[in-house]
């Protein structure tokens, strides 16, 4: 099976613009989360999408937002960009259910914000 | 919500030295607790999970050790190499769907 995949992998954006980050989960899995990795904040989480709805959402400003498709792709927005957003955006996908927990991660988009 | 602290933050050992890596979780829900490696430049690969009614569960070289009444738990790399070397991350999921709380990550340095 592919992997997780994400688009596109670096980024550059001016403060103040917004910016669109796609994924694309493994095959037959239909949750993917989504995930901010600073050096000074490690892994934070953003949201979780399962079967197109919103499922969980971490504490981060409604600047972010995303949405997730009937195929299972998820995009994430980041809109009014600051300095601080910039990061590496990780995504990850897994199936749902009590015995299907494990989060396969992809290879995040490297988003610069000068 | 969960908080998950973990420790130490960066760690040396030795090749063929063991290392251990510790975090504690704050929310008695939680019930998976995954460990993920990262090397440099790389995606964080989940290496070893544990669920809350198991105290142990080993693979190879690598443990985990799960002690719910005290809410922390461990990783233990045996026999280490130097291509252990990488940031590790524990997390913890609180139940509440595929919501994962992580640690601030481990790098270990092995030494040849």
């Amino acid at each position: 099976k592919a992997g997780v995949t994400q688009t596109p992998r670096y980024l550059i954006k001016t403060r103040g613009q917004q910016v669109t980050l796609s994924c694309s989960p493994i095959s037959g899995h239909r949750s993917v989360s989504w995930y901010q990795q600073t050096p000074g904040q490690g892994l934070q989480f953003l949201f979780e999408y399962f079967s197109e709805t919103q499922r969980n959402k971490g504490n981060f400003p409604g600047r972010f937002s995303g949405r997730q498709f009937s195929n299972s792709r998820s995009e994430m927005n980041v809109s009014t960009l600051e300095l601080g957003d910039s990061a590496l955006y990780l995504c990850a996908s897994s199936l749902d259910g009590p015995s299907s927990y494990e989060q396969y991660f992809g290879p995040g988009t490297r988003l610069t914000v000068t | 919500g969960e908080n998950v602290e973990q420790h130490p933050s960066t760690l040396s050992v030795q090749e063929g030295d063991s290392a251990v890596i510790k975090c504690t979780y704050s929310d008695s829900a939680s019930n998976y607790f995954p460990w993920y490696k990262q090397e440099l430049g790389k995606r964080p690969q989940l290496i070893i999970d544990i669920r809350s009614n198991v105290g142990e569960k080993k693979d190879q070289r690598i443990a985990v050790t799960l002690n719910k009444t005290a809410k922390h738990f461990s990783l233990h790399i045996t026999e280490t190499q130097p291509e252990d070397s990488a940031v590790y991350f524990c997390a913890a999921n609180p139940n509440t769907g595929n919501q994962f709380y992580f640690g601030t990550g481990t790098s270990l340095t092995v030494i040849p």
